[in-house]
């Protein structure tokens, strides 16, 4: 079965430094998302990108944070300088159409900022 | 703005029961909603999607229920198993035509031998 794949796993960082996290939708999929989970809180939505730009950001995705999806089959988030509020795990995930199928999710970065 | 809760936040019950999971919206303009189960430090599975236009749907021993004007949806789930423990999440996805989907803070379920 198809699945949404994403690197890495665990990520640990500095804060001021740069990180990318990578996603491999589903191929067929045409919607893309980045959400985040801080311990212990909510999922929270971070970002949809749909025909290669965003269609919707939220209040957390200020301009430390972008998106690109920069071949066929990749899609990453890229967070310039990180805080060490950023430590969370975040999830990507995909559906190919929003309004009636199910978002499937990958399992995951968990990044930690020292 | 769109807020999604969950009652009851943990649930322990003896294993064979069925219990029954809850999950309130505040907006009831939604396109539909989905149920999510998250094991320890992992991602989430989806279990179930109900459409705006459906009253139900049923996967194996799950069962979802949706009842939009009054902003309610339930899991229940027959029989239980110690591994059916883990975390289940509702979201919804609702007035945005983007798919974002709004998550309630989840019920952690342990299901005891």
């Amino acid at each position: 079965e198809p699945e949404v794949t994403q690197t890495p796993s665990h990520q640990v960082t500095q804060m001021g430094q740069e990180v990318i996290l990578r996603c491999v939708p589903i191929s067929n999929h045409l919607y893309f998302y980045w959400y985040r989970q801080i311990l212990g809180q909510k999922v929270e939505f971070l970002v949809s990108f749909y025909n290669n730009e965003i269609s919707e950001k939220s209040e957390i995705f200020d301009d430390q944070f972008s998106v690109e999806r920069p071949d066929g089959s990749n899609f990453t988030l890229k967070i310039r300088s990180t805080k060490l509020e950023d430590s969370a795990m975040y999830f990507c995930a995909s559906t190919v159409d929003r309004g009636r199928e199910t978002q499937y999710f990958g399992p995951g970065t968990r990044l930690l900022v020292l | 703005k769109q807020e999604v809760t969950q009652i009851p936040a943990a649930l322990s019950v003896p294993e064979g029961e069925n219990l029954v999971l809850n999950c309130s919206f505040t907006d009831s303009a939604i396109y539909n909603l989905q149920w999510f189960r998250q094991d320890p430090g992992k991602g989430l599975t989806s279990l179930l999607l109900i459409q705006s236009s459906q009253r139900e749907q049923t996967s194996g021993r799950l069962n979802a229920s949706l009842d939009k004007s009054s902003g309610r949806s339930t899991l229940y789930i027959a029989a239980s198993q110690p591994g059916d423990s883990a975390t289940y999440l509702c979201a919804v996805y609702g007035s945005s035509n983007t798919g974002k989907l709004i998550f309630g803070q989840g019920t952690t379920l342990q299901v005891k031998p």
